[in-house]
């Protein structure tokens, strides 16, 4: 199975500044018929359902702020807040869809400073 | 506006059963995947089960292959999960989940406590 990382497990950030989070895959997820990488980002607020805000790595779904933005290929990925608001306070995670079974990171929890 | 509505989830003991729903609106359900995805309390997600629109090809996670099964009615709009052989670890919300490679839609959740 692929286990997917995410670093820092928490993340306290002042109103207005980057946050950056990291997702590492224990595997390549890379495919090598489109060179897309197959990992998506989802926003969870307290009560809800999480929300996809990026997928393929760096293509960021319809709607979502872009102050979100996604990076990396291979093993290695990054989503970023260019400009934290209060409404972003949440926690994130990423999923491979790469392969079978389907595993997500295990959270990286953003915080107001 | 697409909308995934789960049911099913109560309180149920150890060995017990239950049987989820999450009833697809505003979307041509019988051409999308979906998912189950669950998430206990306080703790983070965690894929279940996947379903093409055809039912051709059923995937499980090793925590639940053998004790869940996952089903759909594109007649009535469904998607099924029925549980087994229920363990206190599987207490959690169940989330009914469309998938278009990334999960796209996501429904509310229900959940289901095992507990004696």
């Amino acid at each position: 199975d692929i286990v997917m990382t995410q670093s820092p497990d928490s993340l306290a950030v002042s109103l207005g500044e980057r946050a950056t989070m990291n997702c590492k895959s224990s595997q390549s997820i890379l495919s090598s018929s489109d060179i897309k990488s197959y990992i998506s980002w989802y926003q969870q607020k307290p009560g809800q359902p999480p929300k996809v805000l990026i997928w393929r790595a760096s293509t960021r779904e319809s709607g979502v702020p872009d102050r979100f933005s996604g990076s990396g290929s291979g093993t290695d990925f990054t989503l970023t807040i260019s400009s934290l608001r209060a409404e972003d306070v949440a926690v994130y995670y990423c999923l491979q869809n790469y392969t079978f079974p389907r595993t997500f990171g295990q959270g990286t929890k953003v915080e107001l400073k | 506006e697409v909308q995934l509505v789960e049911s099913g989830g109560a309180l149920v003991q150890p060995g017990g059963s239950l049987r989820l729903s999450c009833v697809g609106y505003g979307f041509d359900f019988n051409i999308y995947s979906l998912n189950w995805v669950r998430q206990a309390p306080g703790k983070g997600l965690e894929w279940l089960s996947y379903i093409t629109g055809s039912s051709h090809i059923i995937k499980y996670a090793d925590s639940v292959r053998g004790r869940f099964t996952i089903s759909r009615d594109n007649a009535k709009n469904s998607l099924f999960l029925q549980m087994n052989s229920l363990r206190a670890e599987d207490t959690a919300t169940y989330y009914c989940v469309r998938s278009v490679g990334h999960y796209d839609y996501w429904g509310r959740g229900t959940l289901a406590t095992v507990s004696s």
